[in-house]
């Protein structure tokens, strides 16, 4: 079954540069969620989209911004890196809010590492 | 959502039954109690949920207690592939929550070991 696709798996990028982490959910799913997880943590909800509109909004600094498109894809943008950014980023997806069960279904995460 | 809490870590030997505890003492009536886990570095997966009926799928089962304060995540036959953190989440369902698609809040969760 095809599962949530990110991009790219890995990016270095250095302090203060931008950086952007795309999301493909799985097929008819109309609902993106953005997750970081910094090392040795648990994760953290960022953001999420709902046809195509922003729906819930969590930690996430002023630096980052997220979309989703017209084909339910997502990207998040980070600018002004900082190294505390340094974190595995997670997307998840769901067929929306008509779903009894909710279930979120995680990508395996961008690793990105600022120096 | 209401608070959780779990042990930080339990041990379990392969093949037996693994108990994971959750207490969610100021759970509300609309609010659904959910676990996921995550494999080491992986995203993390769901596992199941429940309202106040207790609950099976074919990975696990869910037991709640009358009051709903508590609930048990039983793993049945545990194998070192079940070694991960678990997290027992408390949230409303979107229906209850105005239709948005709230994201999840993780908590410490447990970490479990299977033991050879």
């Amino acid at each position: 079954a095809a599962g949530v696709i990110q991009s790219p798996r890995h990016l270095i990028k250095e302090k203060r540069e931008t950086a952007t982490l795309k999301c493909y959910p799985i097929p008819r799913h109309d609902t993106v969620y953005w997750y970081q997880q910094g090392p040795g943590q648990d994760p953290q909800f960022l953001i999420s989209f709902y046809e195509k509109m922003q729906s819930d909004k969590g930690s996430i600094p002023d630096r980052f911004s997220a979309q989703q498109f017209s084909d339910y894809h997502s990207e998040l943008n980070m600018s002004s890196l900082e190294l505390g950014d340094s974190a595995l980023y997670f997307c998840a997806s769901s067929s929306g809010t008509g779903d009894l069960k909710d279930e979120q279904f995680f990508g395996p995460g961008t690793r990105l590492t600022v120096l | 959502d209401a608070k959780t809490t779990q042990p930080p870590s339990m041990d379990c030997a392969e093949g037996r039954a693994a108990n994971l505890p959750c207490n969610h003492s100021t759970i509300s009536g609309n609010e659904y109690v959910y676990w996921y886990r995550q494999i080491h570095s992986q995203g993390p997966q769901y596992i199941i949920h429940g309202l106040k009926n207790n609950e099976t799928n074919e990975m696990a089962s869910l037991i709640i207690t009358e009051d709903r304060k508590s609930s048990t995540l039983i793993l049945p036959h545990a194998t070192l592939r079940d070694t991960a953190v678990y997290y027992c989440i408390v949230r409303l369902l979107p229906m209850y929550s105005g239709g948005g698609a709230d994201g999840l809040t993780f908590g410490k969760g447990t970490h479990l070991i299977i033991q050879p």
